[in-house]
C-alpha cells in the first residue's frame, strides 16, 4: 500500500525562478495539506486542499499557490523564489477536511542559491 | 491564533529512564491534540491523539500522553525509554470548529538515548 509519495525528493534553484512540487495522496484520502519546515523549527501550514477547493491557508505570500487535481494529487507552486523559501516542502494526507492525523510524505528538500 | 510550546529542545537519557516531554499550547477554544515523531532518516508519523473522553491517551510503542485542559498542557510520557527511541518529537494542536484543515506544530524535542 503506497503511502504519501512528494517529488521531486531534492531541488535546487535560483533566486527569482518558480517550483512545482508534486503530492500523491494515500489511495482513498481527499485531502492534501501542505506544510513548509525550515531547519530548526516545526511544520508551518501553507494550504489545505479537499475535493478540489482550497479549505484553508496560512500565512505565506501570494507567490505560494496550489492546486489539487480530480485524481485528489496535488501541486505546490512558489514563483519567485527567496533565500528564505529554502525548506523541507511536507504534504500531508488525510481521509477528509477535518484533521484525524496526518499521514506525511518524506518531503521535498528546496534549496534556493 | 493558536501557538505551541515545547519548552525542552534537547533531551539526552539513559536507556530504562522514564521520559516527559512537555507541550503547551494557546487557544482558548476546543482542540484536537497530537504527538508525532520523526526518527532518522524517516518522515513524521503520527504517535497518538487526542479528541476528547479519556484525557490519557496511548499510542503506539509504548508512548502515552495526558491533556490537561486548565494547564493547557499534552504532555508526552513514555516510563522506560530505548535507543531505538532516539528522534524529534512534534506536539501539535488543530482547531476543529474554526479551521478543521490546519495543524500548528511546536518546534519540536529532540530526544538521544543512550544505550
Amino acid at each position: 500500500d503506497a503511502g504519501v509519495t512528494q517529488s521531486p525528493t531534492h531541488l535546487i534553484k535560483t533566486r527569482g525562478q518558480q517550483v512545482t512540487l508534486r503530492c500523491s495522496p494515500i489511495s482513498g484520502h481527499k485531502s492534501v495539506s501542505w506544510y513548509q519546515q525550515v531547519l530548526g523549527q516545526g511544520p508551518q501550514f501553507i494550504f489545505q486542499y479537499y475535493e478540489k477547493e482550497e479549505r484553508g491557508r496560512g500565512n505565506f505570500p501570494d507567490r505560494f499557490s496550489a492546486r489539487q487535481f480530480p485524481n485528489y494529487s496535488s501541486e505546490l507552486n512558489v514563483n519567485a523564489l527567496l533565500l528564505g523559501d529554502s525548506a523541507l516542502y511536507l504534504c500531508a494526507s488525510s481521509l477528509d477536511s477535518a484533521n484525524y492525523g496526518y499521514t506525511f510524505g518524506s518531503g521535498t528538500r528546496l534549496t534556493v542559491v | 491564533a493558536q501557538s505551541v510550546s515545547q519548552h525542552n529542545h534537547h533531551v539526552i537519557l539513559s536507556e530504562a529512564a522514564s521520559l516527559e516531554l512537555g507541550c503547551n499550547y494557546s487557544y482558548g477554544g476546543t482542540v484536537n491534540l497530537f504527538w508525532y515523531v520523526q526518527y532518522p532518516g524517516q518522515h513524521l508519523q503520527l504517535l497518538l491523539k487526542y479528541f476528547s473522553g479519556d484525557p490519557l491517551v496511548k499510542g503506539i510503542k509504548g508512548f502515552e500522553a495526558e491533556f490537561i485542559k486548565s494547564k493547557f498542557s499534552f504532555n508526552l510520557r513514555k516510563p522506560s525509554v530505548q535507543w531505538s527511541d532516539t528522534a524529534e518529537y512534534f506536539c501539535a494542536v488543530n482547531a476543529p470548529n474554526t479551521n478543521a484543515g490546519k495543524s500548528t506544530f511546536g518546534d519540536g524535542t529532540t530526544l538521544t538515548v543512550k544505550p
